[in-house]
């Protein structure tokens, strides 16, 4: 099993530019997250999908928007990035009941 | 706002001593869980505890909670280089919503 994958690894953007980050995961699990993480902020949850077909915002959500494709994948886009949005993102996956997450590596994203 | 607060946020210790960090929290739980990150990596996912566990034994880590004052602590013992990481607490809300909120974390550095 690979767990979670996060592809790119690296993306660098200029303001204004639009982008989407893809995660998968292959553990067959009901819930998927977007974070993201700052210097001395810890992780922050922008959005999360308790299930196929349902999306929730987090506690950081503005000017980004997500797609649960399918049971597997979670993808988050950023419309319009501003510098205020660079960041490590991570993607994580938890199977309902368990309440452990599993993390996919990150995308270090940088916005100019 | 954070629910989990990490202490202290470094730590820097020889091998071979142990390790404590501390995590407070402000509302009712059902679990706290800790996780590791390593640098540049995803978090990794040690030990949960349940609101109604008080201690609870994993390998050489050995985590506490208590309840009354909603306060844990992770306590490594004969640390060990490849400890260097980061450790953050996160708990859950008793109204089961999926969602897992993450302190700022603990970094702790073992010199040789």
């Amino acid at each position: 099993n690979a767990g979670v994958t996060q592809t790119p690894k690296f993306q660098v953007l200029k303001t204004g530019q639009s982008m989407t980050l893809q995660c998968a995961q292959d553990m067959n699990h009901n819930s998927m997250y977007w974070y993201r993480q700052d210097p001395g902020m810890g992780l922050r949850l922008i959005y999360y999908s308790a299930s196929e077909g349902t999306t929730d915002k987090g506690e950081v959500p503005n000017g980004y928007n997500v797609s649960r494709l399918n049971k597997r994948e979670f993808s988050l886009r950023l419309e319009s990035a501003a510098p205020s949005q660079t960041s490590v993102y991570f993607c994580a996956s938890m199977l309902r009941g368990t309440d452990t997450q599993y993390f996919g590596p990150g995308t270090r994203l940088t916005v100019l | 706002s954070q629910q989990g607060e990490e202490d202290p946020q470094a730590l820097s210790i020889q091998e071979g001593e142990n390790a404590t960090m501390n995590c407070s929290y402000k509302t009712s739980i059902n679990n706290l869980q800790w996780y590791r990150q390593n640098s540049g990596r995803g978090l990794v996912h040690l030990i949960l505890i349940r609101s109604n566990e008080r201690e609870k034994h994993s390998g050489r880590l050995r985590v506490t909670l208590d309840t009354s004052k909603k306060s844990s602590s992770l306590l490594i013992t004969a640390s060990r280089a490849a400890d260097t990481a980061s450790y953050f607490c996160a708990t859950d809300g008793v109204n089961r919503d999926d969602k897992i909120i993450f302190g700022k974390g603990t970094r702790l550095h073992i010199l040789p």
